[in-house]
């Protein structure tokens, strides 16, 4: 069965202050890993496709890298506006359309 | 690009109860998701459309769910006999095939309470 596991669940930190977000997971041939973000009370919004192992994406303070078990989130120097959930969520086989999401992690940047 | 909308974005109600959400994607997708996410939980599959036909479904959803999308426009995803179990957020997304199949664009959701 494919899974995915995030961690650390939640995680503080200062605004300026680096850090990374860990996505481990396992499936059935890799189709893409994605990054998404969520605030509350909304519906998540589209940040990275990552295809294969070696691969990095970025947008903004947001840097996102694969390997063959697991992806990373790298926020660096973040803000206050960076606050949110982060979901990662896998597609497996060739033709399948479902997207398996991991549980997030809920970023806090204070002031 | 109005985005993806949704409705009712709250629903209230009694065990039992027969509920409908609606999904209006982004004019131009011709694929649409529905998922179901509870409280500290990510997104869970729980059915594919492609314009109108339903070509995935996932085993989670038992015989009261049932979902359509005619004229692959809008979609509706009932619940009958509603249980407390599936208070949840029921979100609807949709793609473009000019895009990678991952991307999808969330609607806000619609939150349902059973009591």
């Amino acid at each position: 069965e494919d899974q995915v596991t995030q961690s650390p669940e939640a995680l503080r930190l200062q605004e300026g202050e680096s850090s990374s977000l860990n996505c481990s997971y396992t499936v059935s041939g890799l189709r893409g890993l994605f990054w998404y973000r969520q605030d509350p009370g909304k519906g998540p919004e589209f940040l990275f496709t990552l295809y294969s192992a070696g691969e990095e994406k970025e947008k903004e303070r947001l840097k996102a890298t694969l390997t063959k078990k697991e992806s990373f989130l790298h926020i660096t120097a973040p803000k206050p506006e960076d606050s949110a959930t982060y979901l990662c969520a896998v597609q497996a086989r060739q033709g399948a359309q479902k997207l398996v999401f991991g549980q997030g992690t809920r970023l806090t940047i204070n002031p | 690009d109005t985005g993806v909308s949704q409705d009712p974005r709250h629903k209230i109600t009694k065990r039992g109860q027969n509920v409908t959400f609606r999904c209006d994607p982004i004019s131009e997708h011709n694929r649409l998701y529905w998922y179901r996410q509870t409280l500290g939980q990510g997104p869970e599959f729980l059915t594919y459309f492609q314009n109108e036909a339903q070509l995935e479904k996932s085993r989670l959803l038992s015989d009261r769910f049932s979902a359509e999308r005619p004229k692959g426009s809008f979609s509706t995803l009932e619940i009958q006999r509603t249980e407390q179990g599936d208070s949840a957020m029921y979100l609807c997304a949709s793609s473009s095939f000019l895009r990678g199949t991952g991307e999808l664009f969330f609607g806000e959701g619609s939150r349902l309470t059973v009591l």
